[in-house]
Formats: C-alpha cells, structure tokens, sequence
C-alpha cells in the first residue's frame, strides 16, 4: 500500500499570510501518461470534503485561485498565498496511483 | 451536479445494510465513483471503487463483506454491507473521481452496535 504522510498535522496561521501544507507518498504518484495521482481535499467543520487541486496541481473547479497545488512524483505541496478565515479545516492529500486510495493523516488549519 | 447520500442506520453486529447515493448532473456510469468513510472522530478512509468499465477494488478491511455496485437506469451508485462489524461505524461518503470533478456527497451514518 501506499502511505501518504502529511505535514505539519496542526497549523495555526494569520489571517492575510501564506501557508503551506506537505505530502509526501511511499511510491511514486507519476504514470506513464504524465499525471500525478494526488488529490487535495478541504474538510471544513461539520461538512463533507471538498476538492481544492485533482492531479497534482489542477484547481477544482470554484476554488478560489489563492490555492496552489504542485509536487514531484513523491513530494508535494499545497499552497494558500493569503489565508482566508474561511479555509479553516482540516487538509487531506489523497493518492488515486493505485488501490488501495490512502489519505494522509490530515492537517487542521487554524486562525490565530 | 449532486450526490446525496442514504440508507445509513443503526444496526446490530452481523447485520446486512444497502447504501444509495442517487446522483444528478453526470452519469454514474461514465465516471469512477468512490464509497469512502469516516468513522467518529477520525480522518478518511476509502472503502471501495468502481471503475467506468465496471471493475471493482475494495479495501481489505471490508474485501468479501461488502460491494459495489451501480444503476444505469436510476444513475445511482449502490454500496451493500454484509456481515457487519462495529469497527464499520462510520459516515460513508460517494465520491467521484477527482478529475471527473472530486464530488462528494454529504454523507450517511451507519452506526453498527447492539
């Protein structure tokens, strides 16, 4: 299986900062037909997951465009230029390489 | 587009449970779509895919209890629990593929305990 490690687990940040947020996967996420099979999922609280980056660094549609999403075939990083009070929650890489599809841990973006 | 999600309950240990999660705005058969779960508490889980052609995959945790399934007809997607186990208690969740546009429903309890 592959594991997908995240961090950091909390992250408390200033509203108008940046943030960032890392995955790191056991296995190469890269195939041969160029994707990246990693996914970042917004879980805000007491909603269903949301999608922010499908491919490694496609924006989901709607997604304000302050999140960024880039990585290598095994390291990979989230980007919010400017935090917002609304992107509180909890973060989740997801790698859809091969089954079993296996999340990271999950980082929970704070306001300070 | 929308998932929405039912059939979640509370069941005793060793019970059977149908999940439905009816879809509009795409056709379920022309997208991969995901049950995931999500049990209290904890981070997310995947449980079990369908691909367009119609292949299977399944966790090991739940690998000859439950199944996957889908209905051209009624555009829905199906998740039937077999056998089930307290460690089961969760919220699942149907997904679509994230480049197929990463659509989640809201989710349905199922609460397996005597």
């Amino acid at each position: 299986d592959i594991v997908m490690t995240q961090s950091p687990l909390s992250l408390p940040v200033t509203p108008g900062e940046p943030a960032s947020i890392f995955c790191r996967s056991s296995q190469s996420l890269l195939h041969s037909n160029g994707n990246k099979y990693l996914d970042w999922y917004l879980q805000k609280p007491g909603q269903s997951p949301q999608l922010l980056i499908y491919l490694g660094s496609n924006r989901a549609s709607g997604v304000p465009d302050r999140f960024s999403g880039s990585g290598s075939g095994t390291d990979f990083t989230l980007k919010i230029s400017r935090v917002e009070a609304e992107d509180v929650g909890t973060y989740y890489c997801m790698q859809g390489r091969q089954t079993p599809i296996t999340f990271g841990q999950g980082t929970r973006l704070e306001i300070k | 587009v929308q998932l929405v999600e039912s059939g979640g309950r509370l069941i005793q240990p060793g019970g059977s449970l149908r999940l439905s999660c009816a879809a509009s705005g795409f056709t379920v058969g022309n997208n991969y779509m995901n049950w995931f779960r999500q049990a209290p508490g904890r981070g997310l889980d995947w449980v079990a895919l369908i691909y367009s052609g119609g292949t299977t995959a399944y966790a090991d945790s739940v690998k000859g209890r439950f199944a996957i399934s889908r209905d051209s007809s009624t555009n829905t997607l199906y998740l039937q629990m077999n056998s089930l186990r307290v460690e089961d208690t969760a919220v699942y969740y149907c997904g679509r593929d994230g480049a197929g546009g990463g659509n989640w429903g809201q989710g349905t309890l199922v609460t397996v305990s005597s």
